[in-house]
């Protein structure tokens, strides 16, 4: 598996936009990014995920570099609930196998 | 649906003694997984399947863990016998196929071997 590079941890204000960087400079072509984020004491839940084109839903956007080598989830408003371990993990779209997680971003928020 | 449930969310146990996990997945999710999460290692998979199969179990520890899935609604992660190094919060996911990897995550079981 293409590995990522992630900071260990951020901090943002509520309510304030949150910009998540992950590096993934061996990316594949049939590799999909991946954002899956663990709040405290629970087990994690899938974010979002895309291939080449930016993505939106209800949580989050992905923005996808033009290359693929990287890319960044936006909370476009934090609240205290979206404080939690966030994962970015790559997965070959072809074999559809396991994720594999590293250590991800631990984002603190702050009121 | 209620989602992934792992049952117990607890367990206590000394060393030495037998362990069981139990994970019941999202009911038409043909794929499950068990990860083991701790401190040390973070998240880490120790085994899949698909369609009831085991497809990759490279990540058991050791001969004590087991894995079983008799069924599409059931599963079961054995440890024994159990040591204190096994203590962590294990979880269990469960993928549709169709759904590009999308796993679902249960609340995990939290085991401490003393």
């Amino acid at each position: 598996d293409a590995k990522t590079t992630q900071p260990n941890s951020m901090e943002s204000n509520e309510e304030e936009p949150v910009h998540l960087p992950c590096n993934h400079s061996t990316i594949s072509g049939t590799d999909y990014i991946h954002w899956y984020r663990q709040l405290p004491s629970q087990g994690p839940e899938y974010v979002i995920h895309g291939l080449t084109s930016n993505v939106n839903n209800r949580m989050a956007s992905l923005a996808i570099a033009e290359d693929r080598k990287s890319s960044t989830l936006i909370l476009h408003r934090a609240t205290l609930r979206d404080a939690a371990v966030y994962y970015c993990i790559l997965r070959d779209g072809q074999a559809g196998t396991a994720l594999i997680f590293g250590k991800g971003t631990t984002l603190s928020v702050s009121s | 649906d209620a989602g992934v449930i792992q049952s117990p969310r607890h367990e206590v146990t000394e060393m030495g003694q037998e362990v069981t996990l139990r994970c019941k997945p999202i009911s038409g999710h043909n794929s499950l997984f068990w990860y083991r999460q701790t401190m040390m290692r973070g998240l880490e998979l120790l085994i899949y399947f698909n369609n009831n199969v085991p497809i990759d179990d490279s990540g058991m520890p050791e001969d004590r863990f087991s894995a079983k899935m008799p069924n599409a609604s059931f599963s079961t992660l054995k440890i024994q016998p159990s040591e204190p190094r096994d203590s962590a919060v294990y979880f269990c996911a469960s993928r549709q196929r169709a759904a590009k990897n999308i796993q679902y995550f249960g609340a995990g079981t939290r085991l401490s071997v003393l």
